[in-house]
């Protein structure tokens, strides 16, 4: 079956430690997303990524960094920077092209700091 | 700037009840609409697009429609059940093809 994978799906850090998040699709989609998730609030996005070598930043990425070396991988690394990194995030992909479109998205991973 | 609301926030029913979750946003230059569910802890499910030019969408006991001259867009959901509790969140894709996500509506549905 075609989906996003997510890993890990809870994962604790303490703080100073950089912690890297995967997501591995299989849909054959071009574009892929981070989004991260707050209670009370709606998704923000995090970074996207249109085509393989290639992302952009998004509305909070601050303390957030990314790669995009093949089409179906698109993992986020937190870093010490990120100021409240304790969250549910979320990645998706789409497509692609002159529009979104319709969003998949993986399972989440529940990041906490300690 | 695009403002997508949902209201109520939270939403209990007994079984069987026919009900209504709203979507709002406050730029009508909109691509599509799409509307998801989430169930505790997990990711978000895609349940209909519907695109600008379209009024609705249909899939089994749910109903989209789309008003983009009033900034409106409604779920039905027909003959409820338990198994439909769950987060619904609608997002609205803009004009400059930017995603953005209502805060969701908490549905309760009590055997």
């Amino acid at each position: 079956d075609g989906g996003i994978t997510q890993s890990p799906k809870y994962l604790f850090r303490k703080e100073g430690q950089n912690v890297t998040l995967s997501c591995e699709q299989n849909l054959n989609h071009d574009a892929m997303y981070w989004y991260r998730q707050d209670p009370g609030q709606g998704l923000r996005l995090i970074y996207y990524s249109q085509i393989v070598n290639d992302f952009q930043k998004g509305d909070i990425a601050e303390g957030y960094s990314v790669s995009r070396e093949k089409k179906e991988s698109f993992p986020l690394t937190v870093t010490s920077a990120q100021k409240n990194p304790t969250a549910f995030y979320l990645c998706a992909s789409s497509i692609g092209g002159a529009y979104t479109g319709e969003l998949f998205f993986g399972e989440g991973s529940r990041l906490t700091v300690l | 700037k695009q403002e997508v609301t949902q209201i109520p926030a939270a939403l209990s029913v007994p079984e069987g009840e026919n009900l209504v979750l709203n979507c709002s946003f406050t730029d009508s230059a909109i691509y599509n609409l799409q509307w998801f569910r989430q169930d505790p802890g997990k990711g978000l499910t895609s349940l209909l697009l519907i695109q600008s030019s379209q009024r609705e969408q249909t899939s089994g006991r749910l109903n989209a429609s789309l008003d983009k001259s009033s900034g409106r867009s409604t779920l039905y959901i027909a003959a409820s059940q338990p198994g439909d509790s769950a987060t619904y969140l609608c997002a609205v894709e803009t004009s400059y093809d930017k995603v953005i996500f209502g805060p969701g509506t908490s549905l309760s549905v009590i055997p």
